[in-house]
């Protein structure tokens, strides 16, 4: 799987759109980006995926460069709710899914009031 | 919530005791993998199972073994506990494997049991 590069931190106002890129430079043909979340005592929670085009589902909009090396997750209108971490992950399709999710350390988001 | 199921939640052990971790995945899931997550870091991959078999592992030594039973539900067994297994343990279920579907990438955890090895 490739590997990804995030920010440690991040802060945003409630009410404002939260922003958190993803560096990808490695990724491949094949290979899907993935976000999760993971909020304090929780285990991770699945927010979207993406190859190339952008997706938008009830949680958040994916936007992925034309050349796939980076990508950007938007929550819309975040709130207080929406501090957590967010995990930046690159897979494929192939292989099974033997080797599991590839976390790294993700960006810690804090929503701020 | 995911409708996975871990327990317990809490556990206190002593170095080298033996420990068994459970969970109830989603209903309709085939698919469990488990997860070491130490003190701020990411969850780490243990292994997965896959219709009662093993199917990968990661770089986890042996005295890490699981179980996957035929209603799907999972143990984690580990033997001669160190003071590094200390974590939080997550299992996460899932649909399919490779070939066609993508779904075990989508992922559903379970609040994890956090254990603690004095």
């Amino acid at each position: 799987d490739a590997k990804t590069t995030q920010p440690p931190s991040m802060d945003c106002a409630e009410g404002r759109a939260a922003n958190l890129p993803c560096n990808h430079s490695t990724i491949s043909g094949n290979e899907y980006v993935y976000w999760y979340r993971q909020i304090h005592s929780q285990g991770p929670q699945y927010i979207i995926h993406g190859l190339k085009n952008n997706e938008t589902n009830e949680m958040a909009s994916l936007i992925i460069t034309e050349d796939r090396k980076s990508s950007t997750l938007i929550l819309p209108h975040a709130t207080l709710r929406d501090t957590a971490v967010y995990y930046c992950i690159v897979r494929g399709n192939s292989g099974g899914g033997a080797d599991g999710l590839t976390f790294g350390k993700g960006t810690h988001l804090i929503i701020q009031p | 919530e995911t409708g996975v199921t871990q327990s317990p939640t809490h556990l206190i052990k002593t170095r080298g005791q033996q420990v068994t971790l459970r969970c109830s995945s989603q209903s309709g899931h085939n698919t469990v993998s488990w997860y070491q997550q130490a003190l701020g870091q990411g969850p780490q991959f243990i292994f997965q199972y896959y219709r009662e078999e093993e199917n990968g592992r990661g770089n986890f030594p042996p005295r890490f073994s699981g179980l996957q039973f035929p209603n799907y539900s999972s143990e984690l067994n580990v033997n001669a506990l160190e003071l590094d297994d200390s974590a939080l343990y997550l299992c996460a279920s899932s649909s399919g494997l490779a070939g066609g579907t993508l779904s075990y990438n989508e992922q559903f955890f379970g609040p994890g049991t956090r254990l603690t090895v004095l």
